[in-house]
């Protein structure tokens, strides 16, 4: 099973539609999360920190659910500029700072 | 905003050769780490480095690879022989904290030859 397993995709969608990803990990002694988006062939770029309360940021709103193993993202009113491919991204903390990616889910927002 | 940058940019390297790649981390991180892309395949973590020694390593991280901040602001990663599957993406990333995010340069694709 892989650490940490994101939808599949693409998911291709219009302007101002509402989208969610899902994101699960295997190992219940992660203890941060983080969202990160990747355009093409370039570097990863912090989306936002996923926190236990839940989180909020504009039109992005993160959850974790520590029981179930489950990160999610859920993106309002989508922009063209919102088309990218989603990292889902957990660190164990305990072994360096280590991040481990899931394998991505793209986005492709379309007018 | 302060960030993470890279050079080469691009590097193309005879298959056995040595490369080095250079990063310059955020000036007030503590952590500094190496990451891979393989064309089309996810990230993977190479090896991360706080306090002048190596936190901890990936299978990847073998023999071959090698980091080293010689300066106060340059952390490198060297290969000492290269071989073909090493042509990737290579980014570097630093924090502040092992807790905290990590922000990334923008890479140095290296092609093996």
């Amino acid at each position: 099973r892989k650490e940490v397993e994101q939808d599949p995709g693409p998911f291709n969608v219009p302007e101002g539609a509402t989208v969610a990803f899902n994101c699960t990990y295997s190992n219940s002694a992660s203890q941060s999360f983080f969202w990160y988006r990747q355009d093409c062939r370039k570097e990863p770029k912090l989306l936002m920190s996923v926190y236990s309360s839940g989180n909020e940021d504009g039109r992005f709103t993160a959850q974790l659910n520590r029981a179930s193993q489950y990160i999610s993202l859920l993106i309002r009113d989508s922009k063209l500029s919102d088309s990218a491919t989603y990292l889902c991204v957990v660190n164990r903390n305990n072994q360096g700072g280590k991040l481990i990616f899931g394998q991505g889910t793209e986005l492709s927002v379309k007018p | 905003e302060p960030e993470v940058t890279q050079t080469p940019s691009h590097q193309v390297t005879q298959m056995g050769q040595e490369v080095i790649l250079r990063c310059v981390p955020i000036s007030n991180h503590l952590y500094f780490y190496w990451y891979r892309q393989i064309l089309g395949q996810k990230v993977e973590f190479l090896v991360s480095f706080y306090n002048n020694e190596i936190s901890e390593k990936s299978e990847i991280f073998d023999d071959q690879f090698s980091v080293e901040r010689p300066d106060g602001s340059n952390f490198t990663l060297k290969i000492r022989s290269t071989k073909l599957e090493d042509s990737a993406m290579y980014f570097c990333a630093s924090s502040e904290g092992t807790v905290q995010p990590q922000h990334f340069g923008d890479g140095t694709r290296l092609s093996i030859l």
